[in-house]
């Protein structure tokens, strides 16, 4: 299976708002709403800050949040902050019952 | 509360089988959770490599099917991940999760970092 395509690198001032695009196909993020995101800082483990496309976890700033359009999911940061500096990695459910992630974004608040 | 750790040999000689458990504390690894093994690369990204339900079989990343094995010890209360014929490219931090009512990876463990040498 093919890992979904993400952006490799995104950054932004703080304040600002900066989007991330996860792109699937119809085997994936097109079939399913079961699009989630993690972050994870540089040596931490990974850490689910969306789920179901658009829900937050109890915990999580409603500065992140959650899409789907098509085959594309997205992940956007608004107010961005310099804790927000890390990787991101998007993740779908498959048609084939498995999941796959994302190729990973780095970003940077400038 | 749901929490895991993982526990193996942190090298394995190339064309070896790397062997690693999944200790489950606070339910049941009979619960109505998916247990899943993940794995990271140094410097790159994550890379999903199977779960598993209690009552079975359990799913592969196709890529690695032909190698893997995934299992669940009900008697330990812990589940485990085989690997073998590896190469350099199978190492990596190998992460253990779980998912419950949702499709996310809600619990992580802290991370095995399995090297592949000689």
């Amino acid at each position: 299976q093919s890992a979904l395509t993400q952006p490799a690198s995104v950054s932004g001032s703080p304040g600002q708002s900066i989007t991330i695009s996860c792109t699937g196909t119809s085997s994936d993020v097109g079939t399913y709403t079961y699009v989630s995101w993690y972050q994870q800082h540089p040596g931490k483990v990974p850490q689910f800050i969306i789920y179901d496309v658009n829900k937050r976890p109890s915990g999580v700033s409603n500065r992140f949040s959650g899409s789907k359009s098509g085959n594309t999911a997205s992940l956007t940061i608004s107010g961005l902050q310099p804790e927000d500096e890390a990787d991101y990695f998007c993740s779908s459910y498959t048609t084939h019952n498995t999941l796959v992630f994302g190729t990973g974004t780095k970003v940077s608040v400038l | 509360q749901v929490r895991l750790q993982e526990s193996g040999p942190g090298l394995v000689k190339p064309s070896g089988t790397l062997s690693l458990t999944c200790a489950v504390s606070g339910v049941s690894v009979t619960s109505t959770h998916w247990w899943t093994w993940v794995r990271q690369p140094p410097g790159k990204g994550l890379e999903w490599i199977g779960e598993i339900y209690h009552t079975g079989p359990p799913e592969y990343n196709p890529s690695l099917k032909s190698r893997l094995t995934i299992s669940v010890d009900k008697s330990k209360n812990q589940f485990s991940l085989i690997l073998t014929s590896v190469t350099a490219a199978d190492t990596a931090v190998y992460y253990c999760a779980s998912r419950g009512d949702y499709v996310v990876l809600d619990v992580w463990g802290q991370g095995s970092n399995v090297i592949v040498s000689s």
